[in-house]
């Protein structure tokens, strides 16, 4: 098992450009999420998918889209990239039965948008 | 809304110096807690859930506590191999999905 997956594992943007962060799973997860990490404020949900087409918010969805066309896959696009998206994206995935017990987290995205 | 707070921020220890880390919290009602290491470069990994007050989890040479208000995590004799971020986060009872993190406990065990 490659267990969660992320690409890229690094990206500059300019203000305005958009681009989408891959996040793949082989573990047959049915939770997956999208966190970002920023210094001295902790990881924080940005969107997360409890199965293949069902999406919702987390705390900080603004500037954000995704979408969950299989259980695998679940990209996160940004729409118009600016300077305070410039973060370190992480994508989780788990099992419906223990979703915050095991949360198996990808390599994360590290992200700066010029 | 629901905080945590992780205490201290960085701390250096010499190899075999053992201590603790501390994660205070509010929140409404507690639905569970959860530690979570992380190494520089990678994702967290999740060590231990705790879900009340006076329950406690041990892997190796870490030993995690929980109160009403806080939690630690216990390092006995750490080795260099334990220097990590240590993050801790909770979720309300109330709160299906969502997690609250502190910002971690960045910590260094020095041979």
């Amino acid at each position: 098992n490659a267990g969660v997956t992320q690409t890229p594992k690094f990206q500059v943007l300019k203000t305005g450009q958009s681009m989408t962060l891959q996040c793949a799973q082989d573990m047959n997860h049915e939770y997956m999420s999208w966190y970002r990490q920023d210094p001295g404020m902790g990881l924080r949900l940005i969107h997360y998918s409890v199965g293949a087409g069902i999406t919702d918010q987390g705390e900080v969805p603004n500037g954000y889209n995704v979408s969950r066309s299989t259980t695998e896959d679940f990209p996160l696009r940004l729409l118009s990239a600016a300077p305070s998206q410039t973060s370190v994206y992480f994508c989780a995935s788990s099992k419906r039965e223990t979703y915050y017990n095991e949360q198996f987290f990808g390599p994360g995205t590290r992200l700066t948008v010029l | 809304e629901d905080q945590v707070t992780q205490s201290p921020e960085a701390l250096r220890l010499q190899e075999g110096e053992s201590s603790s880390l501390n994660c205070s919290y509010t929140v409404s009602g507690l639905r569970g807690l959860f530690w979570y290491r992380q190494d520089p470069g990678k994702g967290p990994e999740f060590l231990f859930t705790l879900y009340s007050a006076g329950e406690e989890k041990e892997k190796e040479r870490l030993k995690a506590t929980l109160t009403k208000k806080e939690s630690f995590l216990h390092i006995t004799a750490p080795k260099p191999e334990d220097s990590a971020t240590y993050l801790c986060a909770v979720q309300a009872a109330g709160s299906a999905r969502q997690l609250t993190f502190g910002s971690g406990t960045q910590l260094t065990v020095l041979p």
